[in-house]
């Protein structure tokens, strides 16, 4: 059991609120990412993180933004929530500098924005 | 663009049954072949993976074949189980660069008994 946690697991907003998705791994992994999975279960990297003060855009262009203060936390921010951004959205770890190493991923936060 | 391409999209197999599900992939960078399984309610898995010095990796009832000068990958699943219903991903990530996974778009396998 891959020790990466997820909160909310499920969230409802209204347009426009801000909201805050939290993901902490107890693993110690430096390298971490968010992905975005839509209905049709394809995943699409949104943001990624070397390490602490690091992050990066993925492939796909999301108006979420993230921070890494801490190694273990790893938090996604939309500042003004709409229904565009319904989906599921998981975050993963894995280790960094070595080669080829396992992508560690939380059970997922499923937002439905009204 | 799509950097590995996986087909087919939905699967359903007898038990007992052979899964087969392929993918394929561009970028000859790549040398590192993850195979992901998601059951609903929960995040992908590793399930198995290959690396391109070898053709073949067997754990278990699960089989990955790959064809470095095809520029392909298979997984498959002998003995199929009704417990292996779930969504499958191939991936695929190089040593170079940022390093992260480009994941297939999915198979939903379902196992009927």
């Amino acid at each position: 059991e891959a020790d990466i946690y997820q909160t909310p697991r499920y969230l409802v907003i209204g347009t426009g609120k801000k909201i805050t998705l939290e993901c902490s791994q107890t693993m110690g992994h430096d390298k971490m990412y968010w992905y975005q999975q839509d209905p049709g279960m394809e995943l699409h990297l949104i943001h990624y993180s070397y390490g602490v003060n690091s992050t990066e855009k993925g492939d796909l262009s999301s108006e979420s933004t993230v921070s890494r203060i801490r190694t273990e936390h790893f938090p996604l921010t939309l500042e003004s929530a709409r229904p565009s951004h319904t989906s599921q959205y998981l975050c993963a770890s894995s280790e960094w500098g070595k080669m080829n190493t396992e992508a560690f991923f939380g059970q997922g936060t499923r937002l439905t924005v009204v | 663009q799509q950097q590995v391409k996986q087909s087919p999209q939905s699967l359903i197999v007898q038990k007992g049954g052979i899964s087969i599900i392929n993918c394929a992939y561009e970028n000859t960078a790549f040398d590192y072949f993850p195979w992901y399984q998601q059951f609903p309610g929960k995040g992908p898995a590793l399930l198995i993976a290959i690396r391109p010095d070898v053709s073949e990796k067997k754990e278990g009832r699960f089989t990955i074949s790959f064809n470095k000068s095809a520029k392909q990958f298979s997984l498959h699943i002998m003995d199929s189980q009704p417990g292996d219903s779930a969504t499958y991903f191939c991936a695929a990530s190089s040593k170079t660069g940022a390093n992260n996974l480009f994941f297939g778009t999915g198979t939903r396998l379902t196992v009927i008994p």
